[in-house]
């Protein structure tokens, strides 16, 4: 039990239409990232937020976008949905932003949530 | 986008044999990480290693940061049915945070 909840767990959602996914972070942990991971696969970096912004991010298009709130929680949107969307999404929480302590720098992640386009 | 280089992809062990797994990358990382992810779940983390040529245990699993800061190996001693799973490095270059994983190792134990 990581202390890291994501929502929902499971959403099917059509083509061209628009998600949310929910985050909450493990208590005391500031830093939140996400990650996308396809069948198969391992899970890649989407962005990360830290104190409510954003704080570096991969190779994901701009229809890819978050949001971090005051407690920490995190949101994920993405608009314009394609097929390829399809994947479990991943947040990891982290005890430290920015300049991290180089020896405390676990990242610990939620059960994911399962999305698939149709 | 980028991902590391593990190897083997799949193995079938006995219950009770020795298992090894390593990961490698074409760049430096400062902190290597290595997790377990069982279907529908998330990645559970089961080592963290921050200093080249360092060696950590947690049970029967011991993992090594390479001396190149290139490579990590993770052994799992004595297996059992419940290691079975998916095995996946994380390496991270700067301390952020913001890992890159491996394409992972799928374990599976015969009893």
């Amino acid at each position: 039990e990581t202390g890291v909840t994501q929502s929902p767990t499971h959403l099917i959602k059509t083509r061209g239409q628009q998600v949310t996914l929910r985050c909450s972070s493990q208590s005391g942990h500031n830093t939140v990232s996400w990650y996308q991971q396809a069948l198969g696969q391992g899970p890649q970096f989407i962005f990360q937020y830290y104190r409510e912004e954003e704080n570096g991010r991969g190779n994901f298009p701009p229809r890819f976008s978050g949001l971090q709130f005051p407690n920490y929680s995190s949101e994920l949107n993405v608009n314009a949905l394609e097929l390829d969307d399809s994947a479990l999404y991943l947040c990891a929480s982290s005890p430290g932003g920015g300049i991290a302590n180089l020896m405390n720098t676990e990242a610990f992640f939620g059960q994911g949530t399962r999305l698939t386009v149709v | 986008g980028q991902q590391l280089n593990q190897s083997p992809q799949s193995m079938f062990i006995q219950e009770g044999e020795d298992v090894s797994m390593n990961c490698t990358s074409s760049s430096i990382f400062n902190t290597w990480l290595w997790y377990k992810q069982d279907p529908g779940e998330g990645p559970v983390l089961l080592i963290a290693l921050y200093k080249a040529g360092e060696l950590t245990s947690n049970g029967r699993l011991t993992a090594q940061f390479g001396i190149t800061r290139k490579d990590s190996f993770l052994n799992i001693s004595a297996s059992i049915p419940s290691d079975v799973g998916i095995y996946f490095c994380a390496g991270d270059s700067g301390g952020t945070y913001k890992y890159i994983f491996g394409t992972g190792t799928r374990l599976k134990v015969l009893a």
